[in-house]
């Protein structure tokens, strides 16, 4: 079935870094791919999306390309700040029984250090 | 997009007590999800809530035990039943608006503790 694969484990780097969290899928047809980003105690918010192959998402300095002959989502920055700590999830749109239904992969927890 | 609320914002239960939690938008939507986050991981899909039917579970969530309602287009509740320890997640639930494709905008959570 449908399913999204994230990196392993969280990922820790200075402020200013280079930030890349590798996303993988498998999805029958032509999923929309997307970010999220859960900062600390708070809900989930939609960071960018990409809704057919060689978009790119956009947002707050994030970038995504989506790459259909690599199955892949990859999310970066150029430079990262503190307050781009948080958890990045991964997620594909499954459409069936005439929904859209997300699929998450697991998760990356993001600590950027001063 | 919609703005989402949620009640409780957290909650403390003893097991084998019910809990009803509210999700309430500003705007109509078409879609609502319920999703569950364990401590630590990523969320799961519990079920759509369909207006003016039942709920679409995903596989191993049942009716019995996340009995949902959506009486109309901005509002849903989803119930956890006779709870455990193992319930203690936090729930969420999404809305898809109309005219915004696949985009699922998130509630802020209701954090649930079983004891």
């Amino acid at each position: 079935g449908d399913s999204v694969t994230q990196m392993e484990g969280p990922v820790t780097l200075s402020e200013e870094a280079f930030l890349t969290i590798n996303c993988t899928y498998t999805a029958t047809g032509y999923p929309s791919l997307f970010w999220y980003v859960q900062y600390p105690g708070e809900g989930l918010q939609l960071l960018l999306k990409a809704t057919k192959a060689d978009d790119k998402g956009s947002n707050k300095g994030f970038e995504a390309t989506y790459r259909k002959e690599t199955t892949s989502f990859h999310l970066e920055k150029g430079s990262v700040q503190v307050s781009d700590s948080a958890v990045y999830f991964c997620a594909l749109s499954r459409y069936s029984y005439g929904n859209n239904r997300l699929a998450f992969g697991k998760g990356n927890q993001v600590v950027v250090i001063p | 997009s919609a703005v989402i609320s949620q009640k409780p914002s957290r909650d403390i239960c003893q097991r084998g007590t019910s809990l009803t939690i509210q999700c309430q938008v500003d705007s109509q939507v078409t879609m609502m999800f319920w999703y569950r986050q364990q401590p630590g991981q990523s969320l799961t899909l519990i079920a759509t809530a369909n207006q003016g039917s039942e709920a679409t579970y995903e596989s191993g969530f049942v009716i019995d035990k996340f009995p949902i309602s959506r009486p109309n287009l901005t509002f849903s509740t989803l119930t956890v039943s006779n709870m455990s320890p193992e319930d203690s997640s936090i729930y969420l639930c999404s809305v898809v608006e109309e005219g915004r494709g696949s985009e699922q905008y998130f509630g802020p959570g209701t954090r649930l503790t079983v004891t």
